[in-house]
């Protein structure tokens, strides 16, 4: 079975700080990891994915992640926040031996004030 | 089209009737995913699809739900004697075959509003 815990419902930052949203995760065989942004009204959008190699890994939007194997994590990041980076993030988690089903994260609503 | 479209946006039902929902993946796209999205949840995994056949379906949960894509293209999910627990956002995916260079992110589409009544 493969799991995924946003322990943090919702993060609120000010503008020009960094934020860091948490994930951990899971997983029986080696993972796949994922970020998800999903602004109202519209659909999920991928942000950036871990798969092998480099353990900070950059995507859209200026975001990063960092995996950690030994805590089972894979935290969000973002070294100077905007208020457009309001909306709700998803992790998710796919075992590389199962070819179909990932596993998300109930997500976190980020806030970022002026 | 240019990105997953899903049909209808909205949908509005009574309890114990039949609903359909379309999905149209992008084109090329051979893995298509069905999940449902309820308030305050992350997406839940109902069913994979690789090409024409169902590749996992241990996420639908009972019989009333079915899922067919008879052609590798436009998925179609089928609520039988739907309920009030049946409402919730109902969202597609597609992506390149699993494995390939391309592994495993998701393209979604906007979802289908399911409300029952």
């Amino acid at each position: 079975a493969q799991s995924v815990a946003q322990p943090e419902d919702q993060v609120n930052v000010a503008e020009g700080n960094p934020l860091t949203v948490k994930c951990t995760y899971s997983v029986s065989g080696n993972p796949y990891l994922f970020w998800y942004v999903q602004y109202p009204n519209r659909g999920l959008q991928f942000l950036l994915k871990y798969i092998t190699g480099d353990n900070l890994v950059k995507g859209s939007y200026g975001f990063e992640a960092e995996f950690n194997k030994s805590q089972t994590s894979f935290h969000l990041k973002k070294p100077s926040a905007l208020v457009s980076d309001s909306a709700l993030y998803f992790c998710a988690v796919r075992d590389m031996l199962n070819a179909g089903k990932s596993t998300f994260g109930d997500g976190t609503t980020l806030t970022v004030k002026p | 089209g240019a990105g997953v479209s899903q049909t209808p946006s909205n949908k509005v039902t009574e309890k114990g009737k039949y609903v359909e929902l379309r999905c149209d993946p992008i084109s090329g796209h051979t893995a298509l995913y069905w999940y449902r999205q309820s308030l305050g949840q992350g997406p839940e995994f109902l069913i994979y699809f690789q090409g024409t056949g169902a590749a996992d379906d241990s996420g639908l949960p009972n019989d009333r739900f079915f899922a067919v894509r008879p052609e590798g293209s436009v998925s179609t999910l089928k609520i039988q004697r739907t309920e009030r627990g049946d409402s919730a956002v109902y969202l597609c995916a597609s992506g390149p075959r699993p494995g390939t260079s391309n592994t495993g992110e998701l393209f979604f589409g906007e979802g289908s509003r399911l409300t029952v009544l």
